[in-house]
Parts: structure tokens; sequence; C-alpha cells
């Protein structure tokens, strides 16, 4: 089935570092996307990603989508204490309703 | 700016009753979704509205769940008898054509004892 590979599972980190987290999959998607979610609350979306190859930032947020269309990285930089939480990459398949299958996510947790 | 509705925000039940949870999406937008997150685990894909009907399900979406949109705004999940592994947050998610973004809700959070 179609699934994503999401990792670090967790990191922890010192404020101002850069972080960068990755989804892998064995099927193509047709478009990425990645979210952050706070404790008790909904995926917000941070960066969409269309076409192979795109590179896209978003303030200090900067995400790639692969050039086989089965991967994304999502980097962060100069991390700050607000960047903690739970990000999720997803990807609509090719063929679908234009769901979302989700990655197991990374929790980042930042030390000031 | 405008953003996906739910309501409630938690829901206790007793097993076997019914629940439904209802969402407003985003006024102009045409595809609607359900997921749910068990606690601790990732979002999973429950079904997908288009036009008026399911377009696609999960293998979680079995015969007691149903979804309805009403009227013109809201979009209901129902679960007919709940069971303790029912036990979630759903969230309800909207898109205005496909290939876009998809807006979350804040999420229900159902409790079943």
């Amino acid at each position: 089935g179609q699934q994503l590979n999401q990792s670090p599972q967790s990191m922890f980190i010192q404020e101002g570092e850069d972080v960068s987290m990755n989804c892998t999959s064995s099927s193509i998607f047709n478009t990425w996307l990645w979210y952050k979610q706070d404790p008790g609350e909904g995926p917000v979306l941070l960066i969409a990603l269309y076409k192979a190859g795109e590179l896209t930032s978003n303030g200090r947020l900067t995400a790639q989508f692969g050039i086989t269309r089965k991967d994304s990285f999502l980097n962060i930089s100069a991390s700050i204490p607000s960047d903690v939480g739970i990000y999720f990459c997803a990807g609509q398949p090719m063929d679908s309703s234009y769901k979302l299958i989700f990655g197991s996510g990374t929790r980042l947790l930042v030390r000031p | 700016e405008p953003e996906v509705t739910q309501t409630p925000s938690h829901q206790v039940t007793q097993m076997g009753q019914e629940v439904i949870l209802r969402c407003v999406p985003i006024s102009n937008h045409l595809y609607f979704y359900w997921y749910r997150q068990i606690l601790g685990q990732k979002v999973e894909f429950l079904v997908s509205f288009y036009n008026n009907e399911i377009s696609e399900k999960s293998e979680i979406f079995d015969d007691q769940f149903s979804v309805e949109r009403p009227d013109g705004s809201n979009f209901t999940l129902k679960i007919r008898s709940t069971k303790l592994e029912d036990s979630a947050m759903y969230f309800c998610a909207s898109m205005n054509s496909g290939n876009t973004e998809a807006f979350f809700g804040q999420g229900t959070r159902l409790t079943v004892v």
C-alpha cells in the first residue's frame, strides 16, 4: 500500500540550530504537503509542493519535492522555541480522490 | 481568514451510542474529507466526499460510518454504534479543487467509554 516513511521520529535541538526532516515512499505522489500540529489542535499547512524538483520557501522553512516524486524534505533554519510541535509530511497519491497519506510525524523539541 | 470549523470540540459517549460530528468547511471549497488520529499516532484518511457523494473511503470507514452534507454548509460524520477503539481525534478537511492544499479543522476529540 501507499506509505510515507518519515524520519527522524524526534529531534531535540538547541535554539538557533537548523533542522532537517524527510519523507520517502516507494509510491509516486502528485503533491507533497508539510503540516505542523500543536497538541490538541489540527494540522496547519506550512508548505505545498506540486512539481518534481520544486524548491519552496516560507520564511525560515524550505521544502523540496524530490525529482522522482517519491520523497521530500523540510528544513527549518535558526529554530526558535515556538517551532516546537509535530511535523507531518503528507502526499496526495496519483489517481485518488485527492486524499492525503500522512507520514508518522517528527516531534521537534527546542531547548531555549 | 476563512477556516474549517468543527463542533463539538470534545464528545464523550457510551459504547454503542450514535454520535454525529459536525464540520463547516470553507465556503467555496468543493472537496471534503474526514480523517482520524488515534492518540500519539499519525493522521489517517477515512473518507472523501465530492459532488454530494463519497468518492473514496478507507478500510476504516466501515458500515458503522456515514457522511452527509445535509445543506450547503455542513458536513457531518456519523458513527452509528460507537466502539471503544473509535476513541480518537476526528479532523474535517476541505479543499478548493483537486491537487491543491487541504485545510484542516481543529478537530473533535471523541472519547468512547
